[in-house]
């Protein structure tokens, strides 16, 4: 059974960094493009990221360009999503899901980390 | 971007209607668009991709149609279940875009 679990969500200031993690299991990792998507409280979803099997391939938001780092460790089977310069806008469930083939569709997902940026 | 418009935001019905949800995108994204289903406190759930082909494990009473700029979502009769937040979402370009959510409640 395909399983995504993500971990770091937390209470963060403004200004501040954060590291969320997602560690997979029940499928091949080194095979699946991964990504990052959020959801503000109350609103809709937003995609943050998308990283190819290698991680040589990324694509990002334009609004995280510069602040987040997508990044994968495929010995350990894990995803990671580095936050930094965060602001209010930044607060949301964060969920890492799982690419189907080389489309963007995504077909598993983690129930998400919650992250919140206030002072 | 491609901006995509759900219609409509809200909508109640009863338990064995037929509902129909529509995404509007605002260029042509061919089949590109995806439809999931979000419970509260859940993950969201894909249910159909290339605007009309079922995901695995999908009830055949959900359906997708369309091409180009209008996309719909049809339940064609409707379970207790299927009472949730439905999103759409384009791969046809990047930035990777969704709808803004329909809200699916029991009437």
């Amino acid at each position: 059974e395909v399983q995504l679990v993500e971990s770091g969500g937390g209470l963060v200031q403004p200004g501040g960094s954060l590291r969320l993690s997602c560690e997979p299991s029940g499928f091949t990792f080194s095979n699946h493009w991964m990504t990052w998507i959020r959801q503000a409280p109350g609103r809709g979803l937003e995609w943050v990221a998308s990283i190819n099997p290698g991680g040589s391939a990324i694509h990002y938001l334009d609004s995280v360009k510069g602040r987040f780092t997508v990044s994968r460790d495929n010995a350990k089977d894990s995803l990671h999503l580095q936050m930094n310069s965060l602001g209010a806008e930044d607060t949301a469930v964060y969920h890492c899901a799982r690419l189907a083939g080389t489309s963007s569709i995504f077909d598993y997902w983690g129930q998400g980390t919650l992250v919140t940026v206030s002072s | 971007d491609i901006q995509l418009t759900q219609s409509p935001s809200f909508l109640t019905a009863s338990v064995g209607d037929r509902v129909t949800v529509t995404c509007r995108a605002s260029q042509g994204i061919s089949d590109y668009l995806a439809w999931y289903q979000q419970k509260p406190g859940k993950a969201p759930k894909l249910l159909i991709h290339t605007a009309s082909t079922l995901q695995s494990g999908v009830p055949s009473r959900f359906s997708g149609s369309g091409s180009g700029t209008e996309f719909t979502l049809t339940i064609s009769s409707l379970q207790p279940e299927d009472f949730a937040t439905y999103f759409c979402q384009q791969r046809h370009s990047y930035p990777i875009t969704f709808g803004q959510g329909t809200r699916l409640e029991i009437k």
